[in-house]
């Protein structure tokens, strides 16, 4: 069976300070992944995608980056974190035919 | 771009009576998908539904392409359903982008 996990589970980081936030998919090779994030109240939206090693496309630009450097591994990251950047982080793959899984999310506070 | 709407925002219902949520779509889709979003955050897949109709128990989901709508109907609701329900498409233009609706936050009473 996959599992996805996400590290950490919660992080309080001060402005300016670096962020890193990882995501492991196991039992599934080459899958697509994803990154989404959720402000508080607000819509789910999609941040990056990658298919493939070392490929990511990005969606919607919050000053984050994102890399993936393994075929399991998705690495959403940041040099200075805004108080933009707090609100709920979730990993996903697509078990084909762009049906859904995702983790169980890191959620990020900015201080 | 595309655009996802959900209705009703909220709804409050009994135990026992009947929800019916919507999501419409702007453009052509790739593929329907409803998530149950748990208070911590968590989404639990409810429905992959990119057309036609789907039964799990209590629910059923409904995708009507050439209409631009999706449904969530759920019958004898429970107190256990109370939570936040989003649908999900992937866009139909091609490549690997999904828009989630804002969610229907359900709220079931005793």
């Amino acid at each position: 069976a996959q599992t996805i996990h996400q590290w950490p589970v919660a992080e309080i980081k001060a402005v300016g300070s670096p962020l890193s936030l990882g995501c492991t998919i196991k039992g599934k090779s080459s899958p697509n992944l994803y990154w989404y994030w959720q402000a508080t109240g607000g819509t789910l939206q999609q941040l990056f995608y990658s298919i493939t090693v070392g490929q990511v496309e990005s969606v919607v630009q919050l000053n984050l980056s994102a890399s993936r450097p393994k075929d399991d591994q998705f690495i959403l990251s940041t040099e200075k974190l805004l108080l933009s950047h707090s609100g709920f982080y979730l990993c996903a793959w697509d078990r084909g035919g762009s049906d859904y899984t995702f983790g169980s999310g890191t959620r990020l506070l900015v201080i | 771009g595309q655009q996802v709407q959900q209705s009703p925002t909220s709804l409050v219902l009994q135990e026992g009576e009947n929800a019916e949520l919507q999501c419409n779509f702007s453009t052509s889709l790739n593929s329907m998908q409803w998530f149950y979003q748990r208070p911590g955050g968590s989404l639990i897949s409810v429905f992959y539904n990119p057309s036609g109709t789907k039964q799990s128990g209590r629910l059923t989901s409904t995708t009507v392409i050439k209409e631009r709508r999706s449904s969530l109907h759920i019958s004898s609701s429970q107190i256990t359903d109370s939570g936040t329900y989003l649908c999900a498409m992937e866009d139909g233009t091609g490549g690997y982008k999904v828009v989630f609706g804002s969610g229907t936050r359900l709220l079931v009473s005793p």
